[in-house]
């Protein structure tokens, strides 16, 4: 059973280009979470979506950056028009529903390192 | 809203010592669960122990505990016997238990590993 799959594993942008990250989901799971982690921090929350619905966008700026997560295929982070303060390391996770004291884990990505020149 | 401190930016232990990392967090919730994971180079999250705040005894796995004071809001990572592998980046972390159930993570502390 292959884990979360992240791609690209690095991505070189200049500023206004898009970047575009992509996130598999182990098998069977139905929730996807994406994380940002500036140099020398920890992980922050953007987003959390369950196939094709956003259920918490508090964490993903409200301008140039959006998330999906189709019926069909992996999730994607977008971001427009990129600057340089956009450069760290994206992760995504996965997992089954979390309900209540689930004993249910959360399964990270390896990251997409975006870099803006 | 929750916050997670991890008030030592950089620590180091001598091989097949002990070392204790360091966690406090606030939340007005009585009911979540709190993480250690480990970022190696490699960039790879891994959970290395969870603790359920309704459960009084301390989580272990293998070498790892931890020591979880309720009260005082406090969540700290012992592991024994250090092995040069254990070098990494160790995140503490918390989740509220009902609702959405996005992590909260703390800003790390580097652990060398002194052969």
């Amino acid at each position: 059973n292959a884990g979360v799959m992240q791609n690209p594993r690095h991505l070189v942008r200049r500023r206004g280009q898009e970047a575009r990250l992509r996130c598999s989901p182990m098998k069977g799971h139905s929730h996807v979470y994406w994380y940002r982690q500036l140099p020398e921090e920890g992980l922050k929350f953007m987003v959390y979506l369950q196939k094709e619905n956003i259920i918490d966008e508090s964490g993903m700026p409200k301008e140039r950056f959006s998330a999906e997560f189709p019926k069909e295929g992996p999730s994607i982070l977008r971001i427009q028009q990129v600057v340089r303060g956009d450069s760290a390391a994206y992760f995504c996770a996965s997992s089954r529903p979390l309900l209540g004291r689930s004993n249910e884990k959360l399964f990270f990505g390896s990251g997409t390192q975006l870099s803006v020149l | 809203a929750q916050t997670v401190t991890q008030s030592q930016p950089e620590m180091s232990v001598q091989e097949a010592e002990t070392v204790t990392l360091s966690c406090t967090y606030d939340t007005s919730e009585s009911d979540y669960y709190l993480f250690w994971y480990k970022q190696p180079p490699s960039r790879q999250m891994i959970l290395v122990i969870r603790q359920e705040a309704y459960k009084q005894q301390n989580a272990t796995e293998n070498r790892f505990s931890v020591n979880f004071q309720k009260a005082a809001k406090s969540f700290s990572l012992k592991i024994s016997d250090s092995q040069l592998g254990d070098a990494a980046m160790y995140f503490c972390a918390y989740r509220f238990n009902f609702g959405n159930e996005k992590l909260t993570f703390g800003t790390g502390t580097r652990l060398t590993i002194i052969p």
